[in-house]
Parts: C-alpha cells; structure tokens; sequence
C-alpha cells in the first residue's frame, strides 16, 4: 500500500522561530503532494499544492512568505512555518497522490504545532 | 462558504446498528466524493469512495449513496462497531480531468460507538 509519513509528530516552538515539517512518500512518487491545517473542530483546510520541481501553488489567504513549501524530490515535500507566531498553532497534515485518479490519496499522520 | 457541510458533529449508536452519516454539498461541479475516518492525532484514513455517475458504492459494512438532484451522501455502517468510533470526513472533488483532485472537505460528525 501506499504509505506517508510525516515528521515531527509533534512540535513546540518559541515565537518568532521557524519549524520544518517533512513529508516523505515511501513506496511511491508523489509529483504532487497537498498540505493542509486543521483548527480545532473544524474541516481540513486545503493551505497549498507542492508541485515536485516547481513552485508550490497557494490556496487564497495563505501567506507563501510565512508557509514556505519546497518539493525538492519525488518523495519529499517540506512546509517550513516561519517566524512562527502562536496563532500558526494547528495540526498539519499532508497527503500524496500514488498512481492516477483522485481516489488515490494518502495522508500522513499530521504534526502538531504549538507555539508558546 | 462552505462546499462541503456535515451538518451533525457527532452522533451515537448503539453497537451493531446502522450508522448513518450525512454530507451535503453546494458545488455542482463536485463529481467524486470520499470518506475519511480519523483518530486523534492521526492522519485520515480513506475508506470509501464514489463517482457522479453511480449512486451506491459498497465495500463490505461500508455503503455510500448518492443522491445528486439533493447534493446529498450518505455513508452506512452496518454493523457498527466500537472500533468505528472516529471522526468521520466527507471530501469531494472537482473536474476529474484535472491534474491535481483538490480536495474539499467538510468539517466532521464524531461517531461514537457503544457497547
């Protein structure tokens, strides 16, 4: 099966710091990975598309300068969250696309951010 | 402007009944539609899946129906069990030529359910 995982599980961070979330497809390439902020009780926010080689496209009202995305590899994507604030605190997740057609997602286990 | 509701946050049943979870949508461009179960902490997880073209889609104790005059699906569990308790996301997707499948998802119905 298709498997993603997510690195760190779990974060805290002083404010004003930047964090790296890592977002790894094992078993497949992703040219594409999603990335996506859940408040609580509240649906899965769509934040940005990592396009492997290029650049990331973002949803409207996400800063690119604060959510920086880079999708170096076919396996990896990288949100890095700067100059973090404690309004950024969320869970983030991210998902991949193995294979064609749009049942074909697979998240990772998500990352809990808390900025203190 | 939510694409996407799921009007009841939780719901409980009794184990071995049916568990009926709803999802309406707005867009009438959506034309696939997914089911998520999550656990705390944790990534969703996909369960179930359904085109525009059908109406029902099982697989095993999991049906989804859809209705599309009422921008309506539904998900069944049958029968239910404790180590269904999750909360339970219904997404959809727009323009299955695309590159991409973003996904819009709604905001979740808890389902707990008892021994």
């Amino acid at each position: 099966g298709a498997v993603v995982s997510q690195h760190p599980s779990r974060v805290i961070c002083k404010s004003g710091t930047s964090v790296k979330i890592e977002c790894r497809s094992l078993d497949f390439q992703a040219t594409t990975m999603f990335w996506y902020r859940q408040f609580p009780k509240k649906s899965l926010m769509l934040m940005a598309t990592s396009n492997e080689g290029s650049k990331a496209t973002y949803e409207q009202g996400v800063e690119k300068d604060k959510f920086l995305i880079n999708h170096a590899s076919l396996t990896l994507s990288t949100l890095t969250v700067t100059s973090a604030h404690p309004e950024d605190s969320s869970f983030y997740i991210c998902s991949a696309r193995k294979g064609q057609g749009v049942g074909g997602y697979t998240f990772g286990s998500g990352t809990r951010l808390t900025v203190v | 402007d939510q694409q996407v509701k799921q009007n009841s946050p939780s719901l409980s049943v009794q184990e071995g009944r049916i568990s009926i979870l709803n999802c309406d949508y707005t867009n009438s461009m959506f034309d696939y539609f997914l089911w998520y179960k999550k656990y705390p902490a944790e990534g969703p997880t996909f369960l179930i899946s359904i085109s525009s073209i059908k109406d029902k889609n099982e697989d095993g104790r999991f049906t989804v129906f859809l209705n599309k005059s009422a921008k309506h699906l539904s998900l069944h569990i049958v029968p239910s069990q404790p180590g269904d308790s999750a909360v339970y996301f219904c997404a959809a997707s727009a323009g299955s030529g695309g590159s991409n499948y973003k996904l819009t998802f709604g905001k979740g119905t808890l389902l707990t359910v008892n021994p």
